[in-house]
């Protein structure tokens, strides 16, 4: 049974670019969460989707990000027109919806230069 | 505003050393706790708290809550190198959505 899956592992974009970060659950989970993690900081929490709702977007930027999880395929984080302060450490988690825990996936390195 | 502190901020400790990590919180509605392990990849989930005063267990690790003075610990009994790494707590908030809130974690290193 494979664990969350997320790619790419490693993004390099120019200011400016889009970045497009991709998230499959745990099969049989129908959670998602988004959260960004800067260098020596935790988790901050950024978006909760199930399958093509948002349930929660508090701790997303209401500008240039934006998220999604279809019907059918991956959740997409996506952040347009990135800046230097984008960079960052993007984790995935997901849930059953059932119990609280959540698995999170290897994560996506994002630079911006 | 919900927060959750953890303390110390980082520990180095020698092998065989017993160690003893705090998280505290404050959150209106809460639901439980969660302590994870992050080495240099993904948070690894450890336990999950719910009840006041039931010991969760797992080989040298454990962790207790106490949902009266508001906190959990993580001991780690006999540290070895394989430890070292950056514990996270996360409180639930059943307030409208199950909103996650994280510490900024410690980071603990143990020597040989």
């Amino acid at each position: 049974n494979a664990g969350v899956m997320q790619n790419p592992r490693h993004l390099v974009r120019r200011r400016g670019q889009e970045a497009r970060l991709r998230c499959s659950p745990m099969k049989g989970h129908s959670h998602v969460y988004w959260y960004r993690q800067l260098p020596e900081e935790g988790l901050k929490f950024m978006v909760y989707l199930q399958k093509e709702n948002i349930i929660d977007e508090s701790g997303m930027p209401k500008e240039r990000f934006s998220a999604e999880f279809p019907k059918e395929g991956p959740s997409i984080l996506r952040i347009q027109q990135v800046v230097r302060g984008d960079s960052a450490a993007y984790f995935c988690a997901s849930s059953d919806g059932e119990t609280d825990t959540q698995y999170f996936g290897p994560g996506t390195r994002l630079t911006v230069l | 505003e919900d927060k959750v502190v953890q303390s110390p901020l980082s520990l180095v400790v020698h092998e065989g050393d017993t160690v003893t990590l705090n998280c505290s919180y404050e959150v209106t509605n809460f639901r439980s706790l969660l302590w994870y392990k992050q080495e240099k990849k993904a948070p690894t989930f450890l336990f999950m708290l719910t009840s006041s005063g039931i010991e969760k267990k797992s080989g040298r690790l454990s962790s207790i809550l106490d949902k009266k003075e508001l906190f959990s610990i993580l001991n780690i009994t006999a540290t070895q190198t394989g430890d070292s790494a950056v514990y996270l707590c996360a409180v639930v908030n059943l307030s409208g959505t199950y909103k996650y809130i994280f510490g900024t974690g410690t980071r603990l290193k143990v020597l040989a």
